[in-house]
């Protein structure tokens, strides 16, 4: 069975601070990972996801996510958070048959002026 | 290209009542999926189809059904509704296969008094 950890359901940070969303697995395969958004009131919309290739995976608004299989983690960074980027973040894990995702309780990020 | 939609946005219902979530996607995507998202659990994986004419339960699946008839719709729904089911609904889809992005309706809101 897999399962998703992320540490943390709110971090607050200021507007230019680097921001950390911390994201541990579990699972008996290699893993898919993956980090979804969803702002107020809207759908989730993917990040970035992981497959196997490059560990440092490059996301879209600036995110990134580094697999690390020693330390079972798959956390987000942005360098730079921007008021825009509020809103709260799942990592999710698939199996090798890659369509069933399981995903981690969420983080809100607030972003403090 | 209107991606997933959801129906109805939002719903108040009498414990008891029969309802039925629906959802349509016009991406011509095998696989769709049905999860309730409740805060600080994440999204929960109800009932699931990988192709037309097939599903399959989730994590959480008592006191819900679902029906796959054709492709680009996948109803879900509450037999007798229960205050429990209190939850806000999304509906996504993939085109199937390792490694698969999900994409996500907006979401319905549902609240059973």
């Amino acid at each position: 069975a897999q399962s998703v950890t992320q540490l943390g359901s709110h971090v607050s940070v200021s507007e230019g601070a680097l921001v950390l969303l911390r994201c541990n697995y579990s699972s008996s395969v290699p893993p898919y990972l993956f980090w979804y958004v969803q702002y107020p009131n809207q759908g989730l919309q993917l990040l970035l996801k992981y497959t196997s290739a490059a560990t440092l995976v490059k996301g879209i608004n600036g995110f990134e996510a580094e697999f690390k299989k020693s330390e079972t983690s798959f956390h987000l960074t942005k360098p730079s958070a921007h008021m825009s980027d509020a809103a709260e973040y799942f990592c999710a894990v698939s199996d090798n048959a890659g369509n069933m995702l399981t995903f981690g309780g969420g983080t809100r990020l607030m972003v403090k002026p | 290209i209107a991606g997933i939609t959801q129906a109805p946005t939002s719903q108040i219902l009498a414990a008891g009542r029969r309802m039925t979530l629906r959802c349509t996607q016009d991406m011509r995507h095998n696989a769709m999926y049905w999860y309730r998202q409740d805060l600080g659990l994440g999204l929960r994986l109800i009932h699931y189809s990988n192709t037309a004419g097939t599903t399959g339960k989730g994590e959480v699946p008592d006191g819900y059904s679902v029906s796959r008839a054709n492709t680009d719709d996948f109803p879900l729904t509450l037999a007798s509704a229960v205050p429990s089911q209190t939850s806000v609904y999304f509906c996504a889809s993939s085109l199937g296969g390792p490694p698969d992005t999900q994409y996500f309706g907006p979401g319905t809101r549902l609240t059973v008094l």
